[in-house]
């Protein structure tokens, strides 16, 4: 399988703990997306890279959030002393060009 | 911030019925893309428009672009039970970071009973 692939599916956490998340891309895509999603809602995007730089950070990425991909290919996304409002489906994306391919997500639930 | 508004919010229809869904903003978009999700999975792509006017189909679903830029609308034909989930328009929005971040409508969730 080449899509986009996530780990783990499933977290659940107690509040104050830190959670770490791995997005895997497509291997020829440059540009790598996060996105949170909440019931009834759409994604809404949270963090962008291109290549292995963070160019640009959604209002909604507190100071808890940090996103890394060091070598630019895959990335991780941290939570740190995660709260109850956290609770979301993480996705990434990923693109060669404007069209994203979304992976299966990570379920959060913080306790 | 922009918004995507997609109506109708759900649809209730019976297997072999057509479904039609659509998808508006205020503001101009240069690509509409469909994506369709089911329960705890990730947006799967089913079809992406890159020019106004345009119709586009993939096998039962036909997708257009509206000539104004600033809708477009999803088409099922002969619908199936695996054809439930819920419908997202999206469309990219230029960053000065470089992004085509992605706005998403609210969904269209679909119920088809056989």
């Amino acid at each position: 399988d080449t899509g986009v692939s996530q780990d783990p599916r499933h977290k659940i956490t107690k509040r104050g703990q830190n959670v770490t998340f791995r997005c895997d891309p497509i291997s020829e895509h440059n540009r790598l997306y996060w996105y949170r999603q909440t019931l009834g809602q759409g994604p809404e995007f949270l963090t962008y890279f291109q290549n292995e730089a963070q160019l640009e950070k959604s209002r909604l990425l507190s100071d808890r959030f940090s996103a890394e991909r060091p070598k630019g290919s895959f990335s991780t996304l941290e939570i740190q002393r995660t709260e109850q409002g956290d609770s979301a489906m993480y996705l990434c994306a990923s693109s060669f060009e404007e069209t994203q391919y979304f992976g299966p997500g990570t379920r959060l639930l913080v306790l | 911030g922009q918004q995507l508004n997609q109506s109708p919010q759900s649809m209730f229809i019976q297997e072999g019925e057509d479904v039609s869904m659509n998808c508006t903003s205020s503001s101009i978009f240069n690509t509409w893309l469909w994506y369709k999700q089911d329960p705890g999975e990730g947006p799967v792509l089913l079809i992406a428009l890159y020019k106004a006017g345009e119709l586009t189909s993939n096998g039962r679903l036909t997708a257009q672009f509206g000539i104004t830029r600033k809708d477009s609308f999803l088409n099922i034909s002969a619908s199936i039970p695996s054809d439930v989930g819920i419908y997202f328009c999206a469309g990219p929005l230029s960053t000065q970071g470089g992004s085509e971040k992605l706005v998403f409508g609210k969904g269209t969730k679909l119920t088809v009973n056989p």
